[in-house]
């Protein structure tokens, strides 16, 4: 079965330096990764996926995510933070020995807060 | 604004009442998810619809009963809940049930339980 970790409950960096959101994952076949985005009282938003070839990945408001299969990782990554990206950040896998179904797991999120 | 409509925002009962919680979504997604979320951890997968059709119910207790009447509703409907069942409900949906589809989601019902 696959599994992802966040391993950081928590990211705090300063506005304008560059931020990472750390994941790692497992999986019995190919992984099909994807990151979220969580703002308070609302739902998830959709950043970004990764499902085969390059493996830097680039999504929704400057967010970039590096799919590393050595390490097992898929870091989210943003050159220069801003205060607005201040929210919940949710990693998450299929596996492709899933691909009757619908299980997507996700990982324990990472609150990210951007200070002025 | 998000593409998945969810009605009520909140939502206040209790624990012998019978309410329904619904979810709209007009993209033509084939694939609707309900997801409970308790406040600070990852949504958890409930039910899966596929072609209306229930394709994933994750042990879920009975007091929750899910609908599907076309491809554009999803309802959840709730009898005789517990307060621990107060939470986030979160629909969500996507072109199909293949690997490599994100899921759309909605900004969720917000339960308590009395």
């Amino acid at each position: 079965a696959q599994s992802v970790a966040q391993p950081e409950d928590q990211v705090n960096v300063a506005e304008g330096n560059p931020l990472t959101v750390k994941c790692t994952y497992s999986v019995s076949g190919n992984p099909y990764l994807f990151w979220y985005v969580q703002y308070p009282n609302r739902g998830l938003q959709f950043l970004l996926k990764y499902i085969t070839g390059d493996n830097l990945v680039k999504g929704s408001y400057g967010f970039e995510a590096e799919f590393n299969k050595s390490q097992t990782s898929f870091h989210l990554k943003k050159p220069s933070a801003l205060v607005s990206d201040s929210a919940l950040y949710f990693c998450a896998v299929r596996d492709q020995t899933t691909i009757n179904n619908n299980d997507m797991r996700f990982g324990a999120g990472t609150r990210l807060t951007v200070k002025p | 604004d998000t593409e998945v409509t969810q009605t009520p925002k909140h939502l206040v009962m209790g624990m012998t009442n019978k309410k329904s919680l619904k979810c709209e979504q007009h993209m033509g997604h084939r694939a609707m998810y309900w997801y409970k979320q308790k406040a600070k951890k990852p949504p958890e997968l409930m039910f899966v619809y596929s072609y209306e059709k229930l394709s994933i119910n994750e042990s879920v207790p009975s007091r929750f009963s899910p609908e599907c009447p076309n491809s554009s509703l999803l309802n959840l409907h709730l009898h005789a809940l517990q307060p621990e069942d107060s939470a986030l409900y979160l629909c969500a949906s996507s072109h199909g049930q293949g690997v490599n589809q994100p899921q759309h989601f909605g900004d969720g019902t917000r339960l308590s339980i009395l």
